[in-house]
């Protein structure tokens, strides 16, 4: 069974630019979240989708971030305009349904922002 | 609010020593879930298991085990005959059992088997 995708793997961009990272959940999943890993935070929650519907966007930065997810298999990450201090890693997991289930954890994209 | 306190940073070992990493947590709910993560070098974050707070059970899988005290917020894990590709860091990670779907996860510990 194919786990939750993400890409790119690996992103390098110049500040200013705008960066989309893209996630597809577990099939048959109904919950995604996107957190981002940095050596002084740790693992934080930026925002999380129930059926597709954003439910808690709390963790979100500032307003250069935004999160989309247009139908059950697919969801996007964007920053616009980045900062080299938004440089990370975002990963991407997908739970199955109530909030008892395990969330399940894609590869991750390591971000630089120069 | 919640908090996962990890408070080994580092832990080195030689292999196939055993090796227990701790995790406290705090919490206000009566019902929770804890988890273990492991992310190795490679960089993904794989899940290793979930335990919800009406069952303080130890529980084993292999060479792994786990131990659940309520009574002092802890869920330790570990690592018996330890294994170079047990080099990795471990995070343990904490969820309400109902309404807050979120994750609040430890600081990590960086595990490392020297063969």
């Amino acid at each position: 069974d194919a786990g939750v995708i993400q890409s790119p793997r690996h992103e390098v961009t110049e500040m200013g630019q705008e960066v989309t990272l893209r996630c597809k959940p577990i099939s048959g999943h109904n919950s995604l979240f996107w957190y981002r890993q940095t050596m002084m935070r740790g693992l934080e929650l930026l925002i999380y989708f129930n059926n597709n519907v954003p439910i808690d966007d709390s963790g979100m930065p500032e307003d250069r971030f935004s999160a989309k997810m247009p139908n059950a298999s697919f969801s996007t990450l964007k920053i616009q305009p980045s900062e080299p201090r938004d440089s990370a890693v975002y990963f991407c997991a997908s739970r199955q349904g109530a909030d008892t289930d395990t969330q399940y954890f894609g590869p991750g994209t390591r971000l630089t922002v120069l | 609010a919640q908090k996962v306190t990890q408070a080994q940073t580092e832990i080195s070992v030689v292999e196939k020593e055993d090796v227990t990493l701790d995790c406290v947590y705090e919490t206000r709910d009566t019902t929770y879930y804890l988890f273990w993560y492991k992310q190795p070098p490679s960089g993904e974050l794989v899940f290793l298991i979930r335990r919800n707070s009406f069952d303080e059970q130890n529980e084993i899988s292999g060479r792994y085990s786990w131990n659940f005290q309520k009574s002092t917020s802890s869920f330790n894990f570990t690592i018996t005959a330890s294994q170079v590709v047990d080099s990795a860091v471990y995070f343990c990670a904490l969820s309400a059992y109902f309404g807050n779907e979120k994750l609040t996860f430890g600081t990590g510990t960086r595990l490392t088997i020297i063969p």
